[in-house]
Protein backbone atom coordinates (compact mmCIF):
# COMPACT_ATOMS: atom_id res chain seq x y z
CA UNK A 1 0.00 0.00 0.00
CA UNK A 2 0.95 3.81 0.42
CA UNK A 3 1.83 4.00 -3.40
CA UNK A 4 2.37 7.46 -4.70
CA UNK A 5 2.71 8.04 -8.92
CA UNK A 6 3.75 10.80 -10.84
CA UNK A 7 3.18 11.48 -14.12
CA UNK A 8 4.99 11.83 -16.78
CA UNK A 9 8.49 10.55 -15.81
CA UNK A 10 10.32 12.52 -17.76
CA UNK A 11 9.32 15.77 -19.53
CA UNK A 12 11.26 18.10 -22.30
CA UNK A 13 9.90 21.50 -23.48
CA UNK A 14 11.14 24.19 -25.30
CA UNK A 15 11.66 27.60 -22.92
CA UNK A 16 8.26 30.05 -22.47
CA UNK A 17 6.06 27.05 -22.63
CA UNK A 18 3.75 25.26 -19.38
CA UNK A 19 4.16 21.84 -17.88
CA UNK A 20 1.92 20.19 -15.96
CA UNK A 21 3.18 17.48 -13.43
CA UNK A 22 0.41 15.20 -11.68
CA UNK A 23 0.76 13.24 -8.47
CA UNK A 24 -1.19 10.91 -7.59
CA UNK A 25 -1.98 8.85 -4.20
CA UNK A 26 -3.60 5.63 -5.60
CA UNK A 27 -4.64 3.46 -2.47
CA UNK A 28 -4.74 6.24 -0.05
CA UNK A 29 -6.29 9.86 0.64
CA UNK A 30 -3.88 12.39 1.05
CA UNK A 31 -5.11 15.35 3.14
CA UNK A 32 -1.49 17.20 2.29
CA UNK A 33 0.38 16.66 -0.57
CA UNK A 34 4.42 18.54 -1.08
CA UNK A 35 6.49 19.62 -3.75
CA UNK A 36 10.43 19.14 -3.93
CA UNK A 37 12.51 20.39 -6.10
CA UNK A 38 15.93 18.17 -6.12
CA UNK A 39 19.19 19.44 -8.42
CA UNK A 40 21.96 17.10 -8.75
CA UNK A 41 23.54 15.77 -6.80
CA UNK A 42 21.76 17.65 -4.08
CA UNK A 43 19.31 17.43 -1.10
CA UNK A 44 15.03 17.83 -1.42
CA UNK A 45 14.36 21.26 -1.39
CA UNK A 46 10.52 21.40 -0.51
CA UNK A 47 8.48 24.38 -2.71
CA UNK A 48 5.33 24.05 -1.58
CA UNK A 49 2.56 22.55 0.86
CA UNK A 50 -0.87 22.01 -0.21
CA UNK A 51 -4.02 20.82 1.99
CA UNK A 52 -6.74 19.14 -0.06
CA UNK A 53 -9.44 21.99 -1.22
CA UNK A 54 -7.46 24.90 0.30
CA UNK A 55 -4.30 26.96 -1.47
CA UNK A 56 -0.59 25.66 -1.75
CA UNK A 57 1.68 27.40 1.53
CA UNK A 58 4.99 28.40 -0.52
CA UNK A 59 8.31 27.86 0.71
CA UNK A 60 10.66 30.90 0.95
CA UNK A 61 11.69 32.18 -2.66
CA UNK A 62 9.31 30.06 -4.80
CA UNK A 63 7.66 32.35 -6.83
CA UNK A 64 3.93 31.21 -6.24
CA UNK A 65 3.13 32.43 -10.18
CA UNK A 66 5.69 30.40 -11.77
CA UNK A 67 4.69 27.29 -9.84
CA UNK A 68 1.42 26.78 -9.88
CA UNK A 69 -0.16 24.32 -7.40
CA UNK A 70 -3.10 22.60 -8.01
CA UNK A 71 -4.90 19.88 -4.84
CA UNK A 72 -8.66 19.53 -5.99
CA UNK A 73 -9.10 16.19 -4.43
CA UNK A 74 -7.44 13.67 -1.97
CA UNK A 75 -5.73 12.09 -4.67
CA UNK A 76 -4.39 14.61 -6.99
CA UNK A 77 -2.14 17.22 -6.68
CA UNK A 78 -0.85 19.10 -9.78
CA UNK A 79 2.33 21.21 -10.15
CA UNK A 80 2.44 23.22 -13.37
CA UNK A 81 6.06 25.24 -14.21
CA UNK A 82 4.61 28.18 -16.18
CA UNK A 83 6.43 29.79 -18.52
CA UNK A 84 9.15 27.30 -18.29
CA UNK A 85 13.08 28.25 -18.65
CA UNK A 86 16.46 26.25 -18.39
CA UNK A 87 16.95 27.06 -15.02
CA UNK A 88 14.01 25.30 -14.36
CA UNK A 89 15.33 21.97 -15.51
CA UNK A 90 15.24 19.58 -11.93
CA UNK A 91 14.08 16.53 -10.81
CA UNK A 92 10.76 17.02 -9.08
CA UNK A 93 9.41 14.67 -6.26
CA UNK A 94 6.28 15.14 -4.93
CA UNK A 95 4.87 13.39 -1.47
CA UNK A 96 1.58 12.21 -0.02
CA UNK A 97 0.64 12.35 3.91
CA UNK A 98 -2.49 11.18 5.68
CA UNK A 99 -3.86 13.47 8.05
CA UNK A 100 -2.69 12.66 11.75
CA UNK A 101 0.29 10.40 10.29
CA UNK A 102 3.56 11.16 10.14
CA UNK A 103 5.36 9.93 7.27
CA UNK A 104 5.03 10.82 3.70
CA UNK A 105 5.10 8.81 0.76
CA UNK A 106 7.30 9.87 -2.49
CA UNK A 107 6.90 9.87 -5.77
CA UNK A 108 9.03 8.47 -8.65
CA UNK A 109 9.76 11.87 -9.49
CA UNK A 110 9.52 13.86 -12.84
CA UNK A 111 12.72 14.88 -14.80
CA UNK A 112 12.03 17.97 -16.28
CA UNK A 113 14.16 19.43 -19.05
CA UNK A 114 14.02 22.54 -20.67
CA UNK A 115 15.55 23.66 -23.82
CA UNK B 1 13.36 25.25 13.97
CA UNK B 2 14.57 22.04 12.79
CA UNK B 3 18.45 21.31 10.90
CA UNK B 4 19.68 17.73 9.72
CA UNK B 5 23.42 17.49 9.64
CA UNK B 6 24.75 14.32 7.38
CA UNK B 7 28.38 14.18 7.84
CA UNK B 8 29.50 12.46 5.36
CA UNK B 9 28.80 13.32 1.53
CA UNK B 10 30.41 9.84 0.70
CA UNK B 11 30.88 6.43 2.08
CA UNK B 12 32.99 4.00 0.49
CA UNK B 13 32.86 0.25 2.24
CA UNK B 14 33.45 -3.04 0.57
CA UNK B 15 30.92 -5.11 -0.04
CA UNK B 16 30.14 -7.77 3.04
CA UNK B 17 31.59 -4.72 5.29
CA UNK B 18 29.76 -3.12 7.37
CA UNK B 19 28.93 0.32 7.68
CA UNK B 20 27.25 3.85 9.48
CA UNK B 21 25.76 6.95 7.69
CA UNK B 22 26.38 9.26 10.94
CA UNK B 23 23.30 11.87 11.52
CA UNK B 24 22.60 14.43 13.43
CA UNK B 25 20.00 16.68 13.98
CA UNK B 26 18.52 20.09 16.06
CA UNK B 27 15.43 20.75 17.60
CA UNK B 28 13.77 22.67 20.45
CA UNK B 29 10.82 20.16 20.02
CA UNK B 30 10.30 16.44 19.96
CA UNK B 31 11.16 15.40 16.49
CA UNK B 32 10.09 12.35 14.61
CA UNK B 33 13.22 11.20 12.96
CA UNK B 34 13.57 9.21 9.35
CA UNK B 35 16.26 7.43 7.12
CA UNK B 36 15.13 7.74 3.24
CA UNK B 37 16.93 5.78 0.32
CA UNK B 38 17.20 7.29 -3.31
CA UNK B 39 18.08 4.85 -6.38
CA UNK B 40 19.38 6.74 -9.07
CA UNK B 41 16.88 8.70 -11.16
CA UNK B 42 14.16 7.42 -8.44
CA UNK B 43 12.05 8.55 -5.67
CA UNK B 44 12.72 8.49 -2.04
CA UNK B 45 11.63 5.12 -0.15
CA UNK B 46 11.41 4.78 3.31
CA UNK B 47 13.89 3.04 5.47
CA UNK B 48 12.85 3.21 9.08
CA UNK B 49 11.40 5.69 11.34
CA UNK B 50 11.69 6.46 14.81
CA UNK B 51 8.53 7.84 16.47
CA UNK B 52 8.76 6.98 19.93
CA UNK B 53 9.88 3.88 22.10
CA UNK B 54 12.11 1.83 21.61
CA UNK B 55 15.71 3.77 20.68
CA UNK B 56 16.43 0.94 18.52
CA UNK B 57 14.99 0.98 15.47
CA UNK B 58 15.10 -2.08 12.33
CA UNK B 59 14.27 -1.61 8.65
CA UNK B 60 14.02 -2.68 5.53
CA UNK B 61 16.32 -4.35 3.79
CA UNK B 62 18.25 -5.27 6.47
CA UNK B 63 19.09 -1.55 7.85
CA UNK B 64 18.87 -0.42 11.71
CA UNK B 65 19.01 3.03 13.20
CA UNK B 66 19.81 4.17 17.23
CA UNK B 67 17.87 7.49 18.42
CA UNK B 68 20.38 8.68 20.94
CA UNK B 69 18.85 11.89 22.62
CA UNK B 70 21.56 12.70 24.55
CA UNK B 71 24.00 13.12 21.67
CA UNK B 72 20.92 14.34 19.32
CA UNK B 73 22.29 11.41 16.46
CA UNK B 74 20.46 8.86 14.34
CA UNK B 75 22.87 6.89 13.12
CA UNK B 76 21.95 4.54 10.42
CA UNK B 77 23.83 1.04 10.32
CA UNK B 78 24.00 -1.75 8.39
CA UNK B 79 26.37 -5.24 9.56
CA UNK B 80 27.17 -6.34 5.80
CA UNK B 81 26.35 -4.51 2.90
CA UNK B 82 25.50 -5.32 -0.53
CA UNK B 83 26.13 -4.20 -4.31
CA UNK B 84 22.69 -3.43 -4.78
CA UNK B 85 23.11 -0.78 -1.26
CA UNK B 86 24.47 1.48 -3.88
CA UNK B 87 22.08 4.49 -3.44
CA UNK B 88 22.07 8.10 -1.66
CA UNK B 89 20.79 7.99 1.68
CA UNK B 90 19.25 11.11 3.30
CA UNK B 91 18.46 11.55 7.40
CA UNK B 92 15.60 13.80 7.68
CA UNK B 93 13.31 15.37 11.34
CA UNK B 94 9.91 16.51 11.59
CA UNK B 95 8.60 18.15 14.37
CA UNK B 96 4.94 16.82 14.95
CA UNK B 97 2.79 18.56 12.44
CA UNK B 98 5.62 19.96 10.58
CA UNK B 99 6.90 20.16 7.19
CA UNK B 100 10.30 17.34 6.94
CA UNK B 101 13.44 18.67 6.81
CA UNK B 102 15.94 16.51 5.18
CA UNK B 103 19.81 16.54 5.71
CA UNK B 104 22.46 16.67 2.38
CA UNK B 105 22.46 13.23 1.84
CA UNK B 106 25.14 10.76 2.00
CA UNK B 107 26.17 8.62 -0.95
CA UNK B 108 27.11 4.96 -0.29
CA UNK B 109 29.83 3.44 -2.81
CA UNK B 110 29.80 -0.39 -2.36
CA UNK B 111 33.54 -1.44 -3.62
CA UNK B 112 33.71 -4.81 -5.20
Amino acid sequence: GAVVSQHPSRVICKSGTSVKIECRSLDFQATTMFWYRQFPKQSLMLMATSNEGSKATYEQGVEKDKFLINHASLTLSTLTVTSAHPEDSSFYICSARVQGSETQYFGPGTRLLVL
Amino acid sequence: AQSVTQLDSQVPVFEEAPVELRCNYSSSVSVYLFWYVQYPNQGLQLLLKYLSGSTLVKGINGFEAEFNKSQTSFHLRKPSVHISDTAEYFCAVMARDDKIIFGKGTRLHILP
